[in-house]
């Protein structure tokens, strides 16, 4: 069936290093992919997003790459800050409605 | 416009008991969803909006749910006889209308929203 899953379910990092979080999904009709990150007590919000036809798109601080012949998606945050500790959802969507297909979540811990 | 308002922020129902939440989206935003949230996981679609026409309902949506956009601007989701397993957090996103931007309409804008405690 169709999914989207993370690979790992916590991340513990130290404060300045760069944060790795990584992504599957299996649906290759997915067109758009989207990261959000949630706080406690929040709704997710909006960090970086690609489209199918591009591999890599940077922000600010962050970076998602998007590698389509093995259906994998990473976020990269450059020096992280304890600002981002949260937890991180990766989304899929193909075209219909705009509907977001989220994974599981991810923790991020940022050690002082 | 300060972005996706939800209400109430919390409720807490005895089962078998109706609930209601309200969603008022950003202005400009003509594509309304309902996600439900627990714990650890990620959101799950509930129903889409478009103005004022419900498009799309998940499987999830069981009989005793029911959404409205009745004037294509805030919405409401009733859940009737609540179960234990209604328990979760319920938000809302809009998105603004397609061909909007780089990525505009795909951007989904999430409220903080409503969390539901079924005793």
């Amino acid at each position: 069936g169709e999914s989207v899953g993370l690979h790992l379910p916590t991340l513990s990092v130290q404060e300045g290093d760069n944060s790795i979080i990584n992504c599957a999904y299996s649906n290759s009709a997915s067109d758009y992919f989207i990261w959000y990150k949630q706080e406690s007590g929040k709704g997710p919000q909006f960090i970086i997003d690609i489209r199918s036809n591009m591999d890599k798109r940077q922000g600010q601080r962050v970076t998602v790459l998007l590698n389509k012949t093995v259906k994998h998606l990473s976020l990269q945050i450059a020096a992280t800050q304890p600002g981002d500790s949260a937890v991180y959802f990766c989304a899929e969507n193909t075209g219909a409605n705009s509907k977001l297909t989220f994974g599981k979540g991810i923790t991020l811990s940022v050690r002082p | 416009d300060t972005g996706v308002s939800q209400n109430p922020r919390h409720k807490i129902t005895k089962r078998g008991q109706n609930v209601t939440f309200r969603c008022d989206p950003i202005s400009e935003h003509n594509r309304l969803y309902w996600y439900r949230q627990t714990l650890g996981q990620g959101p799950e679609f509930l129903t889409y909006f478009q103005n004022e026409a419900q498009l799309e309902k998940s499987r999830l949506l069981s009989d005793r749910f029911s959404a409205e956009r009745p004037k294509g601007s805030f919405s409401t989701l009733e859940i009737q006889r609540t179960e234990q397993g209604d328990s979760a957090m319920y938000l809302c996103a809009s998105s603004p209308p397609a061909g909007t931007g780089h990525s505009g309409a795909n951007v989904l804008t999430f409220g903080a929203g409503s969390r539901l405690t079924v005793l």
